[in-house]
């Protein structure tokens, strides 16, 4: 695709819930990045993939957080048990190789959480 | 542990006068900064990064290994250059550490 896709755009849930985020990354791009954006926090870094491995899993806040990637391409982060804590933009982004070592990277429009 | 601060949450300035987003990291390995930028409305995006040395909409970032800075400048400040700024690590060719951004409004 032209650039990273995210869905949905909007998601409203009831405290307790599960959510289930989803990112496509350009087609190709061998890494792909959630992060997390809060009102006022900026950007915390919540997961890494390197094709469907997960070299570094260190910011996911806490158990109920887990993600996944298949095919070296859709990743999913799943919230279990959502709490309102975890209200904020969820934004993916994705790099490849072909535009050098320090491949920059392209971030999608972002799922914005809102737990009730 | 890998690190980057930008001491201002907000900046103003008026259109036409110079101004300095700073960025300061820690990190024991050989640094690769970035500045991305988030105009209203719009998706974060790549501004420029320390290794191309390019300027970018009249913005320029020096990396000063020194003082490990890489503070971003523009000599004569645009009211579209108001967005959200934010300086980016990059670790062991792996991960970006962001710093927690700088709002920059630009004044008329």
């Amino acid at each position: 695709g032209a650039g990273v896709s995210q869905s949905p755009s909007n998601k409203v849930t009831e405290k307790g819930k599960d959510v289930e985020l989803r990112c496509d990354p350009i087609s190709g791009h061998t890494a792909l990045y959630w992060y997390r954006q809060s009102l006022g926090q900026g950007l915390e870094f919540l997961i890494y993939f390197q094709g469907n491995s997960a070299p570094d899993k260190s910011g996911l806040p806490s158990d109920r957080f887990s993600a996944e990637r298949t095919g070296g391409s859709v990743s999913t982060l799943t919230i279990q048990r959502t709490q309102q804590e975890d209200s904020a933009v969820y934004l993916c982004a994705s790099s490849g190789t072909g535009e050098g070592y320090n491949s920059p990277l392209h971030f999608g429009n972002g799922t914005r959480l809102t737990v009730t | 542990a890998q690190r980057v601060t930008q001491p201002e949450k907000l900046l103003s300035v008026f259109k036409g006068a110079p101004v300095e987003l700073k960025c300061n990291y820690s990190y024991s390995g050989s640094p690769e900064l970035f500045w991305y930028v988030q105009y209203s409305r719009q998706r974060l995006q790549l501004l420029l990064r320390h290794i191309s040395r390019e300027s970018i909409k009249g913005f320029t970032a020096d990396l000063n290994k020194g003082e490990t800075s890489f503070h971003l400048k523009k000599p004569f400040a645009q009211e579209e250059d108001s967005a959200m700024y934010y300086c980016a690590l990059l670790v062991y060719g792996q991960n970006f550490v962001f710093g927690p951004g700088t709002r920059l409004s630009v004044l008329p």
